[in-house]
Order: C-alpha cells, then sequence, then structure tokens
C-alpha cells in the first residue's frame, strides 16, 4: 500500500490567495484526520470525517478554512484567504473507524508571505 | 479526553533501554494509552497502545501501572534512528480523534 498520499508537499504563496491541499486516504480506512503543526502550537487536529461525514470542525481555526471529503479516497483541505499566520506543515490521517492507530500522510508545508 | 505529562527531553546511550515516563492520573476506564512518535519532518508514526494490560510489539513495550495513572514506553535496544518526539496520548473509546501535547524528545547518542 501506497500510504497516506498528500499533495503538494510544498507550497509558497501569497496573502490573500485560496490554498488548496489534497488527501488521499489508505484505501479501506474509513476516518480521515486533518491537523495541523507549527512551532509555537504543535501538532493540532482540525477537523475529522468518519465514512465521509465531517463529525468534528472544533478546531478549524476560522471561516476561512473548509474542509471536504466527496468519496473516501479524497479529501481537501482550503484556506481562503490565505494569511500569514497560516504558515504550518498540514498532515493528513487516515484510520480504521475502530481503531486509534493513525497512519499519517508526509504532510503539506505550507508558507504564507 | 485526559491530559498527560511528560518530560520535555530525555537523553538515551546509544544500545541501551530507553524508558519513555508518561502519567495520565485523570484517565478514565474506557481510555486507551497511545504512543507515537514523530521522527524530524516525518509525520507522526504510531507504536503501541494499550487499556490496562501490559503490550509488547516489534517497535517496543507498554508498561502501565495497575491503578493506570501512569505508563512507561520502553525502547529495548535504542537506536540512532529512535531520535525523536514521543507522545503518549489518552483517548477513548473506539474513536481516534488523538489529542498530540508537547511530548518526550528523545535524543539517541552513540
Amino acid at each position: 500500500d501506497a500510504g497516506v498520499i498528500q499533495s503538494p508537499r510544498h507550497e509558497v504563496t501569497e496573502m490573500g490567495q485560496e490554498v488548496t491541499l489534497r488527501c488521499k486516504p489508505i484505501s479501506g480506512h474509513n476516518s480521515l484526520f486533518w491537523y495541523r503543526q507549527t512551532m509555537m502550537r504543535g501538532l493540532e487536529l482540525l477537523i475529522y470525517f468518519n465514512n465521509n461525514v465531517p463529525i468534528d470542525d472544533s478546531g478549524m481555526p476560522e471561516d476561512r478554512f473548509s474542509a471536504k471529503m466527496p468519496n473516501a479516497s479524497f479529501s481537501t483541505l482550503k484556506i481562503q484567504p490565505s494569511e500569514p499566520r497560516d504558515s504550518a506543515v498540514y498532515f493528513c490521517a487516515s484510520s480504521l473507524l475502530t481503531s486509534g492507530e493513525l497512519f499519517f500522510g508526509e504532510g503539506s508545508r505550507l508558507t504564507v508571505l | 479526553d485526559a491530559k498527560t505529562t511528560q518530560p520535555t527531553s530525555m537523553d538515551c546511550a546509544e544500545g541501551r533501554a530507553a524508558n519513555l515516563p508518561c502519567n495520565h492520573s485523570t484517565i478514565s476506564g474506557n481510555e486507551y494509552v497511545y504512543w507515537y512518535r514523530q521522527i524530524h519532518s516525518q509525520g507522526p508514526q504510531y507504536i503501541i497502545h494499550g487499556l490496562k494490560n501490559n503490550e509488547t510489539n516489534e517497535m517496543a513495550s507498554l508498561i502501565i501501572t495497575e491503578d493506570r495513572k501512569s505508563s512507561t514506553l520502553i525502547l529495548p535496544h535504542a537506536t540512532l534512528r529512535d531520535t525523536a518526539v514521543y507522545y503518549c496520548i489518552v483517548s477513548g473509546g473506539s474513536q481516534g480523534n488523538l489529542i498530540f501535547g508537547k511530548g518526550t524528545k528523545l535524543s539517541v547518542k552513540p
């Protein structure tokens, strides 16, 4: 299995631009998680889905952030408009619904200038 | 979810056992103890988890005290590649919405 696949691996953009991060979970997994990591705040859970349905988005910073999971094999995290404080590494992870064993992708490093 | 307390950093000599402690005094009966690690610039990696009994797998052993208020992750023969931040997480039931703390930065030295 290829593992959790995230794209892009690196993105540099200017303040105000729209950013879309993509994630392909491990086939057969039915839970998907988006985390954000910064030096100041560590790893933060933004949102998670079970069976493509958003369960808890209380970690999403504000309305500029949105996440979708249109099918079991694809999810997006969108930031519009982006701000410099959104600079971070964004990780996607997937798991089986009944398992606490999360499989993380390599992350998407976002820099907003 | 219950909170955990871990030392900020630890050193270990290569080839020796690394024992990483974690306190979780407010853990409730249905909460599991999970351990993950994050090697620099990579995504976190699952190591092991347990509820009450001690657990062992190919990576590590997990020792949970009888009152479940603390646990220890043991890497039996640490190598340089085990240098990482180790996270102890307590989470309830079957849902894997894990909340990561600051973790322990383990440095394995030659």
